[in-house]
C-alpha cells in the first residue's frame, strides 16, 4: 500500500463545476504539498500545510492532521486549470526535506 | 526571472552509452533533487544534495551517478547500468528543510534507440 494515496485517478468535469481532489496518507508528517504538472511535464508547488487551510486565488487546500487527510478545491474551474495535480508529503522525523509523492489525479476541464 | 533550468528537454540514448542530464538553478537554493517518473507511478527520488560536495543516495540510486561542484549545478548521469533508463526526470531545488516547498525544472525525456 502507497503511503500516499490519491482519489479520484480521473476526474473530468464541466467548466464552471466545483472539483475536489482528495489526498491521504498513512505516515506521521511535518508538511504536505500540492503539486500541478503541466501537459509538457513541468511542475509547479501550490500549496504546502502544515495545518488548517490555504487559499490561493481558485485554489483552496485542507488539510486535517487527525485524520491524516488533505484535500485540494478549485472553484469555478476552467479549461486551462486541466491538469495532473500531485499530492506529497515530507515524512517527519527524518531530518531532511525528502518527499514522498502519490501518483497524481488527472483533471480534464471541458468547455 | 530565476528558475530551474532542464536540459535537453528530450534526450535519445543507445544501448551501453551513459548520457548526462543537465540541471542548472539560479534560485540561490542550497539543496537540489534529481526525479524519475514512469508512467501510473509516483516521483521517485534518485539522488539529493543539501550542500556543494556532498549529495546522498535517494530511493533507486542504481544506475545512476551524481556530482555538486557548484551550487548552481547538479547533472546527473544515466550510465549504461541502469537497465530501464526509459523514463521523464525531473530536477528540483530548494532552500532545504522539511518545511521549505521544492522548485521544479520542466523535465527531460529520456528514450532509448
Amino acid at each position: 500500500k502507497n503511503e500516499v494515496e490519491q482519489s479520484p485517478q480521473n476526474l473530468t468535469a464541466q467548466e464552471g463545476e466545483f472539483i475536489t481532489i482528495n489526498c491521504s496518507y498513512s505516515v506521521g508528517i511535518s508538511a504536505l504539498h500540492w503539486l500541478q504538472q503541466h501537459p509538457g511535464g513541468g511542475i509547479v508547488s501550490l500549496f504546502m500545510l502544515s495545518s488548517g487551510k490555504k487559499k490561493h486565488g481558485r485554489l483552496i487546500a485542507t488539510i486535517n492532521i487527525q485524520e491524516k487527510h488533505s484535500s485540494l478545491h478549485i472553484t469555478a474551474s476552467h479549461p486551462r486549470d486541466s491538469a495532473v495535480y500531485i499530492c506529497a508529503v515530507t515524512l517527519r522525523g527524518f531530518g531532511n526535506e525528502k518527499l514522498t509523492f502519490g501518483t497524481g489525479t488527472r483533471l480534464t476541464i471541458i468547455p | 526571472d530565476g528558475g530551474i533550468t532542464q536540459s535537453p528537454k528530450y534526450l535519445f540514448r543507445k544501448e551501453g552509452q551513459n548520457v548526462t542530464l543537465s540541471c542548472e538553478q539560479n534560485l540561490n537554493h542550497d539543496a537540489m533533487y534529481w526525479y524519475r517518473q514512469d508512467p501510473g507511478q509516483g516521483l521517485r527520488l534518485i539522488y539529493y544534495s543539501q550542500i556543494v560536495n556532498d549529495f546522498q543516495k535517494g530511493d533507486i540510486a542504481e544506475g545512476y551517478s551524481v556530482s555538486r561542484e557548484k551550487k548552481e549545478s547538479f547533472p546527473l548521469t544515466v550510465t549504461s547500468a541502469q537497465k530501464n533508463p526509459t523514463a521523464f526526470y525531473l530536477c528540483a531545488s530548494s532552500f532545504g528543510g522539511s518545511r521549505q516547498p521544492q522548485h521544479f525544472g520542466d523535465g527531460t525525456r529520456l528514450s532509448i534507440l
